[in-house]
């Protein structure tokens, strides 16, 4: 069955560090998003991918970056991690603009 | 810039109640999406609204979308326990691959 997968499931990280947050999708969708979750904000949108070499700003991009090299996989880095990027982050991909499917989620703590 | 209100961000309410969760949203979007999360779960799609008027019922939940008062509501009916769990709705972005803006959610706490 198609999926949508990310690693890891929790991380603990020093201010500072960078960190990469797996996603990984076998449904062949062309849209990938990343979207974080805080208490009192739902999800807001990082960075989002239409494509294969194609990265986009979300509404809180700062501090984020992203890289399509194919399909399946688009990875989320935080350059240089700080206490405000502790939060629960989700990856989503959509085809034809209609369904989302959500990955499980991975939670990031930075002390 | 596409805004989403949702009300209200905590409801508790006892099983056998109806209720209604409201969603507002700022500009024009012809797809507006109703997820359920439990904690620490990823989220789950409960309905999906494409056109003005539309409806969708699934158990004790029902979904409407009136686009021209941009606004979806989503009701319970006579709530049981199982129900309890955070309720968002997320608006879709025009364009050739829509982003979506979700509301803050909804706790809701079904009490016995």
């Amino acid at each position: 069955d198609a999926e949508i997968t990310q690693s890891p499931r929790h991380k603990i990280t020093e201010t500072g560090r960078q960190v990469t947050l797996a996603c990984h999708q076998t449904w062949n969708h062309n849209n990938m998003f990343w979207y974080r979750q805080d208490l009192g904000h739902g999800l807001r949108l990082i960075h989002y991918s239409y494509g294969v070499q194609d990265t986009n700003k979300g509404e809180v991009s700062d501090g984020y970056s992203v890289s399509r090299s194919n399909t399946e996989d688009l990875p989320l880095t935080l350059e240089s991690a700080a206490s405000s990027q502790t939060s629960v982050y989700f990856c989503a991909s959509s085809a034809s603009n209609y369904g989302y499917t959500f990955g499980s989620g991975t939670r990031l703590t930075v002390v | 810039e596409l805004k989403v209100e949702q009300n209200p961000l905590f409801l508790s309410m006892q099983e056998g109640k109806n209720y209604t969760i409201y969603c507002n949203y700022s500009t024009t979007s012809d797809r507006l999406y109703w997820y359920r999360q439990d904690p620490g779960k990823s989220l789950e799609s409960l309905f999906v609204l494409l056109s003005n008027g539309a409806v969708k019922q699934e158990g004790r939940l029902m979904a409407s979308l009136d686009t021209k008062a941009r606004l979806s509501t989503l009701h319970i009916t006579a709530a049981v326990h199982d129900l309890s769990a955070t309720y968002f709705c997320a608006v879709s972005s025009s364009g050739s691959a829509r982003q979506l803006t979700f509301g803050s959610g909804t706790q809701l706490t079904v009490l016995p």
